[in-house]
């Protein structure tokens, strides 16, 4: 079956700390795979795509085929980066449709 | 650019009444739109894909009876929830992909909260 894992509901860190935030998933074929970004208030919005393979805001995922995993990851976190994460997956090239993960809040304190 | 709109915002009506939400790519031709629900806490769940021009595809478990889809232009895709029920309360999101843009990528809408009585 197809699907996003995303094990963490809240992650907190302070101001200037790491922040690696989980996705694994579950896909017997060459996945496309997505984290997207909702801060207070707005819309969901893409944040990076793994063929890509940027750095946006500071942040940069890397799609590990052998473990099944595509966490997001940033050195240095701030505190306009708090907001929802969801990690997606397209599971075909031919419909575009997303399988999103549970989401994972990031609060960062100053 | 990139804008996708949704109307209402919030509605709430009456048990057993349909109720009709709006899907608009405001600067962009979209031949693809997508309905999400989202339940509190929860992620976003893809009921159906909308092709403009051709019926929708929906999602297992997903009732095509009860969640009716129109994408009559590239522009407009419609959810009507027929015969509303509580427990169809719940977030209806939108999303977007241009005719001409970036492989993949969806351009969501703010939602639309449906409170059924």
């Amino acid at each position: 079956a197809q699907r996003v894992t995303q094990p963490e509901k809240l992650l907190s860190v302070f101001k200037g700390a790491p922040v690696e935030l989980k996705c694994n998933y579950s896909y017997s074929g060459s996945p496309e795979l997505f984290w997207y970004v909702q801060y207070s208030r707005q819309r969901l919005q893409l944040l990076l795509r793994h063929i890509s393979r940027e750095s946006i805001k500071g942040f940069t995922a890397d799609l590990n085929k052998g473990e099944t995993s595509f966490h997001l990851k940033k050195p240095f976190a701030q505190e306009e980066d708090s907001a929802m994460y969801y990690c997606a997956l397209n599971p075909t090239y031919n419909t575009d449709k997303l399988i999103f993960g549970t989401g994972t809040r990031l609060q960062v304190f100053p | 650019g990139a804008v996708v709109s949704q109307h209402p915002s919030r509605v709430i009506c009456k048990s057993g009444t349909s109720v009709k939400i709006e899907c608009r790519s405001l600067d962009f031709q979209a031949t693809t739109m997508f309905w999400y629900r989202q339940f509190p806490k929860k992620s976003l769940m893809l009921m159906a894909t909308s092709n403009e021009g051709s019926k929708a595809t929906y999602e297992q478990g997903v009732e095509k009876d009860k969640f009716l889809i129109n994408h009559a232009s590239l522009t407009l895709s419609t959810l009507t929830v027929t015969s509303a029920h509580p427990e169809d309360s719940s977030f209806y999101i939108c999303s977007a992909i241009p005719r001409q843009g970036a492989h993949n990528e969806q351009f969501f809408g703010p939602g639309t909260r449906l409170t059924v009585l």
